[in-house]
């Protein structure tokens, strides 16, 4: 009964490289949800994700950002090109339904430090 | 657009003190209430929620909060607050595809 495992918890990226956050919901859920908590505020909500299908990437910047939840395997936010104004937590949550009134569970983040 | 406004950004009650954190939403329909916490480098634990039905609701760890239409509010408590409840707390309303909007949280330092 694993919950949402999120990988790596910490990682350091310097200016310009690549970050690859990885998110393993729980077993069943097949939607998975990125937010991303700014130092000294709450979560943003960057994308929504079904299998193989981006939803709603409505909060998500247009540029260097992008994300997956492949048919098999985790789902994967990947920030191109890295800022010090990406340094962030990123949290990853998963529900089995796609309805407002089912929770949502939340991984315990990765939080990114650009250097 | 769905938003959470919480007042109170940071608050510090003695411990064995009543405990009131305040959350205003504004939401178009019926809304879908959370609360969650957040203890420092860890993830978010749901408290409770609040769907419909008695607006009154239970929680974990003693926790309560009160739905109030009249006043967009829901409003978390507790009567009793233990050392182990610093933490920062985050209300939240749920819409469209469960994406969930969060206010901005309060940070609750407990005093002994």
């Amino acid at each position: 009964n694993a919950g949402v495992m999120q990988n790596p918890r910490h990682l350091v990226r310097r200016r310009g490289q690549e970050a690859r956050l990885r998110c393993s919901p729980v077993k069943g859920h097949s939607h998975v949800y990125w937010y991303r908590q700014l130092p000294e505020e709450g979560l943003k909500f960057m994308v929504y994700l079904q299998k193989e299908n981006i939803i709603d990437e409505s909060g998500m910047p247009k540029e260097r950002f992008s994300a997956e939840f492949p048919k098999e395997g985790p789902s994967i936010l990947r920030i191109q090109q890295v800022v010090r104004g990406d340094s962030a937590a990123y949290f990853c949550a998963s529900s089995p339904l796609d309805r407002p009134n089912t929770e949502a569970f939340f991984g315990q983040g990765t939080r990114l430090t650009v250097v | 657009a769905q938003s959470v406004t919480q007042p109170d950004i940071h608050i510090t009650v003695s411990e064995g003190a009543s405990l009131e954190l305040r959350c205003n939403y504004s939401y178009g329909a019926t809304p879908y209430l959370f609360w969650y916490v957040q203890s420092p480098g860890q993830g978010l634990q749901l408290l409770l929620k609040y769907f419909s039905g008695d607006t009154l609701v239970q929680g974990i760890k003693g926790f309560e909060a009160e739905f109030k239409r009249s006043q967009s509010s829901f409003n978390l408590r507790k009567p009793s607050v233990h050392w182990s409840d610093a933490a920062e707390y985050f209300c939240a309303v749920g819409g469209a595809g469960n994406m969930l909007t969060f206010g901005g949280g309060t940070r609750l330092m407990v005093k002994p």
